[in-house]
């Protein structure tokens, strides 16, 4: 099993510019989500989806879409970049209660 | 929003040494969970203790609850080098225990 990946592992846009993060599971989970780890404050939530068909906003959903129309696939859209949204961005699966992360995409905008 | 606080936010012990980390949280839970995450890579599951659970051993970690405190301790005995990472602390609520709300870390660094 791979467990849980993400593409691309590293990415640089310009303000405004658009793109997706992917992540795929293939460990069958239902739920999966999307964090962004920034310098002291932790991980945030920024959408995360209890199944193929539903997501749901987490604590800093604003300038991201997220969509599930598989159980594997679980990508993240930023619609226009900005230079706030430097991060690195994780995508976690799990079935109960813990959770399984992929290795993360350090996107930085400029 | 952040319901785990770990303490301390840095700890640094020679190869060998016991490292002790601490978790506080808010609101009621139904587990809580440390994580691992080495420099650069995504978090690693350690250990998970439910809200009836007073203490769990895993190999070289011990971690304990203290539900009438709302806290938790995770120790590593006989670190090693390769322990060197930042720790999490993560807790989920009663009536949804996927979503999880996570600590700031505590950075552990063992020195050889």
């Amino acid at each position: 099993n791979a467990g849980v990946t993400q593409t691309p592992k590293f990415q640089v846009l310009k303000t405004g510019q658009s793109m997706t993060l992917q992540c795929a599971q293939d460990m069958n989970h239902e739920y999966m989500s999307w964090y962004r780890q920034d310098p002291g404050m932790g991980l945030r939530l920024i959408h995360y989806s209890v199944g193929a068909g539903i997501t749901d906003q987490g604590e800093v959903p604003n300038g991201y879409n997220v969509s599930r129309s598989t159980t594997e696939d679980f990508p993240l859209r930023l619609l226009s970049a900005a230079p706030s949204q430097t991060s690195v961005y994780f995508c976690a699966s799990s079935y109960q209660s813990e959770q399984y992360f992929g290795p993360g995409t350090r996107l930085t905008v400029t | 929003s952040q319901q785990g606080e770990e303490d301390p936010q840095a700890l640094s012990i020679q190869e060998g040494e016991n490292a002790t980390m601490n978790c506080s949280y808010k609101t009621s839970i139904n587990n809580l969970q440390w994580y691992r995450q080495n420099s650069g890579r995504g978090l690693v599951h350690l250990i998970l203790i439910r809200s009836n659970e007073r203490e769990k051993h895993s190999g070289r970690l011990r971690v304990t609850l203290d539900t009438s405190k709302k806290s938790s301790s995770l120790l590593i005995t006989a670190s090693r080098a390769a322990d060197t990472a930042s720790y999490f602390c993560a807790t989920a609520n009663a009536g949804n225990n996927r979503k999880l709300i996570w600590g700031l870390g505590t950075s552990l660094a063992v020195n050889p």
